[in-house]
């Protein structure tokens, strides 16, 4: 089974602090995603990355970075938090296009989500 | 530009009683439709999915979805639900083109479904 792992469940920040949210994944997945989930609003695209070392922004990249330095693991990064960003971070990945097989359709995996606030 | 649509934000259902957690989508070219449930506090598992072929799609836990070109629909049912049941679900569409060699889903904002015992 694919596994998808995020490193903390729940964190609690405080305003300005870097904080860092750990995402790895078992299935050799090219494509790693982050998104937030906040009620009514459902699932927005931070950050995707197709390849080590490579990023695309999604629909709401402000105020997040990443870093893709192996396969394996995704990390967002908020660089200085603010209260805006109390939210369910969810880590997701898929194979990449151009993989033959059954599971070549944008199925994605996720992770168990890192609820984050920020006081 | 893709969208996906649940009109409900929730769906509240007697055990036992037939349901239906609705979705329509837009997309150009063929859909590649998704489903996903959430349970409190936890990510988003996979339902099922439709590619092509039979319109009437099965996926786990005895939940199944009908996918409707004319209607552009592809509501998620269930014959009988369980209290278990109860949870978010979301639809998603695959985007026609995604680039730089990723798929992207775009979701539906979520239905809280309860199953009342």
């Amino acid at each position: 089974d694919v596994k998808v792992t995020q490193s903390s469940r729940y964190l609690v920040k405080r305003t300005g602090e870097k904080v860092f949210l750990e995402c790895v994944q078992d299935m050799d997945h090219e494509n790693m995603f982050w998104y937030r989930q906040d009620p009514g609003l459902g699932l927005r695209l931070i950050y995707f990355s197709y390849d080590v070392k490579m990023k695309e922004k999604g629909d709401i990249p402000e105020g997040y970075s990443v870093s893709r330095e192996k396969k394996e693991r995704f990390s967002l990064i908020l660089e200085s938090a603010s209260t805006n960003q109390t939210s369910m971070y969810l880590c997701a990945s898929s194979f990449r296009k151009r993989r033959q097989g059954p599971s070549n359709t944008g199925e994605l995996f996720f992770g168990e989500g890192s609820r984050l606030t920020v006081l | 530009a893709q969208s996906v649509a649940q009109p409900e934000d929730q769906v509240n259902v007697a055990e036992g009683n037939p349901l239906t957690v609705k979705c329509t989508y837009s997309v150009s070219g063929n859909p590649y439709l998704f489903w996903y449930v959430q349970y409190p506090n936890r990510g988003l598992q996979f339902l099922l999915k439709y590619i092509t072929g039979d319109n009437l799609v099965k996926g786990s836990y005895g939940f199944e979805a009908e996918f409707n070109k004319s209607q552009t629909s592809f509501h998620l049912k269930k014959p009988s639900a369980l209290v278990s049941d109860s949870a978010l679900y979301f639809c998603a569409v695959r985007h026609t083109y995604s680039g730089a060699g990723s798929y992207q889903l775009t979701f539906g904002k979520g239905t809280k479904l309860s199953v009342i015992p």
